[in-house]
């Protein structure tokens, strides 16, 4: 089972700032199957970058994945309010099973 | 509009059964493998089971494997987790997802809002 490791765990910013993610993967993920998702809270996950760095639909071109191997990174380039929440990175490949990180929760400094 | 919408959730006590559908709709069903992601209260998403477009691969996460049952009906539109010997550590929102392949491989890129599991005596 490949194990996906996020940090830092909490992120505290502030609207307009530069955030970068990490996502550490236990062993090689193929970056075709490698995923970010946002989740709000009372909310269900929203599909944010698939194949580690191609945007999903809808999604604004602040955010932006990269990353090969075992190093991936969200980087959202100018955070809106609307952009405080948790995400997950999600490696889909080496399946089953599929592994979710742990999260990273990014709040309003 | 792309929809799923999970139902069955409910307060079951430890050891007995529960049955969740996914129903789906505004896409053709029968194109696409489909998942279910499960969330213990305050934590992280977990993979829970897949099923592929035409039932012919089911996997399992290692914690359910043996208890839970992934089934569709792709006539029905409708994904199902058979939930046997239910513990308390299945507690947990249930989550359906679509997963996409096309040019690309999307992963999962449509979610239902969940149904609640609580199991408790």
């Amino acid at each position: 089972e490949i194990v996906l490791t996020q940090s830092p765990g909490t992120l505290s910013l502030s609207p307009g700032e530069r955030v970068t993610l990490s996502c550490r993967a236990s062993q090689t993920v193929s970056s075709s199957y490698l995923a970010w998702y946002q989740q709000k809270p009372g909310q269900a996950p929203r599909l944010l970058i698939y194949g580690a760095s191609s945007r999903a639909t809808g999604i604004p071109d602040r955010f932006s994945g990269s990353g090969s191997g075992t190093d991936f990174t969200l980087t959202i380039s100018r955070l809106e309010p609307e952009d405080f929440a948790v995400y997950y990175c999600q490696q889909y490949g080496s399946s089953p099973p599929i592994t979710f990180g742990q999260g990273t929760r990014l709040e309003i400094k | 509009e792309v929809q799923l919408v999970e139902s069955g959730g409910g307060l079951v006590q430890p050891g007995r059964s529960l049955r969740l559908s996914c129903a789906a709709s505004g896409f053709t069903f029968d194109d696409h493998a489909m998942h279910w992601v499960r969330q213990a209260p305050g934590k992280g998403l977990e993979w829970v089971s897949g099923i592929t477009w035409n039932s012919g691969s089911r996997d399992y996460a290692d914690s359910v494997k043996g208890r839970f049952t992934i089934s569709r009906d792709n006539a029905k539109n409708s994904l199902y987790l058979q939930m046997n010997s239910l513990r308390a550590e299945d507690t947990a929102l249930y989550y359906c997802a679509k997963h996409s392949i096309a040019v690309a491989d999307y992963g999962m890129d449509v979610w239902g809002q969940g149904t609640t599991v609580t199991v408790s005596s």
